[in-house]
């Protein structure tokens, strides 16, 4: 089975630059694409990252998305930290036999 | 912009059967363009898909859950379904219903209702 492994927590200083990562098991990551959400405390996810590395109308190009074959891992890079980005960042992708799949969960904290 | 919004009862007795209803407006339901699913969260934890439907009647199911659930649409009313049966506890969670945008290699969420929290409990 196709699986998402994320670190649990991240925590960094405003303006400063953070990468999550994204390792997968069970298949190719490149594969298929990759997406990053958002969670804010109390609200639903949205897209900040889709297909990898684009980034959907109204996202601030301080995030950025890449794929690294060799390591089998997707990465969401936030630049310039601000408080407002603290949140849950879950990464997602498209498994085998019609299977969407999220990853655990990586909890940035901007202090 | 597609708006969702999710409906039905906050509280299911286990054994049960849960019962959810997504309302979509500013878009169809029969669009060629999206697929409509439910996307769950228990209580401080992370997001686990459920199922996900196509306007072609097609559906797909988390092999963990696939026993349990079904998801329905009904184009009259431009609204899709969620059915879970046999709940437990450890079927507590924030339920979402989401669109899927279909592009070329890939679908995702990219549409979410604000959630509604059901609690499994006698």
């Amino acid at each position: 089975n196709f699986m998402l492994t994320q670190p649990q927590s991240l925590s960094e200083s405003p303006g400063k630059t953070v990468t999550i990562s994204c390792t997968g098991s069970g298949a190719n990551i490149a594969t298929n694409y990759v997406q990053w959400y958002q969670q804010r405390p109390g609200s639903a996810p949205t897209v900040v990252i889709s297909q990898d590395d684009q980034r959907p109308s109204g996202v601030p190009d301080r995030f950025s998305g890449s794929i690294d074959s060799s390591s089998n891992s997707a990465s969401l890079t936030i630049s310039g930290l601000q408080t407002e980005d603290e949140a849950v960042y879950y990464c997602q992708s498209y498994g085998n036999n019609n299977f969407w799949v999220f990853g655990g969960g990586t909890k940035l904290t901007v202090l | 912009q597609l708006q969702l919004h999710e409906s039905g009862p906050g509280l299911v007795k286990p054994s049960e059967t849960l019962s959810l209803t997504c309302t979509v407006s500013g878009g169809s339901i029969t669009s060629d363009s999206y697929f409509w699913g439910w996307v769950r969260q228990p209580p401080g934890k992370g997001l686990e898909w459920i199922g996900t439907v196509y306007y072609t009647g097609n559906t797909f199911y988390n092999p963990s859950l696939k026993s349990r659930v079904a998801v329905s649409e009904d184009t009259s009313k431009n609204q899709f379904s969620l059915r879970l049966t046999s709940v437990t506890a450890a079927d507590t969670a924030i339920y979402y219903c989401v669109s899927l945008i279909a592009v070329p290699g890939t679908t995702y969420f990219d549409n979410w209702g604000r959630g509604t929290l059901v609690t499994v409990s006698s």
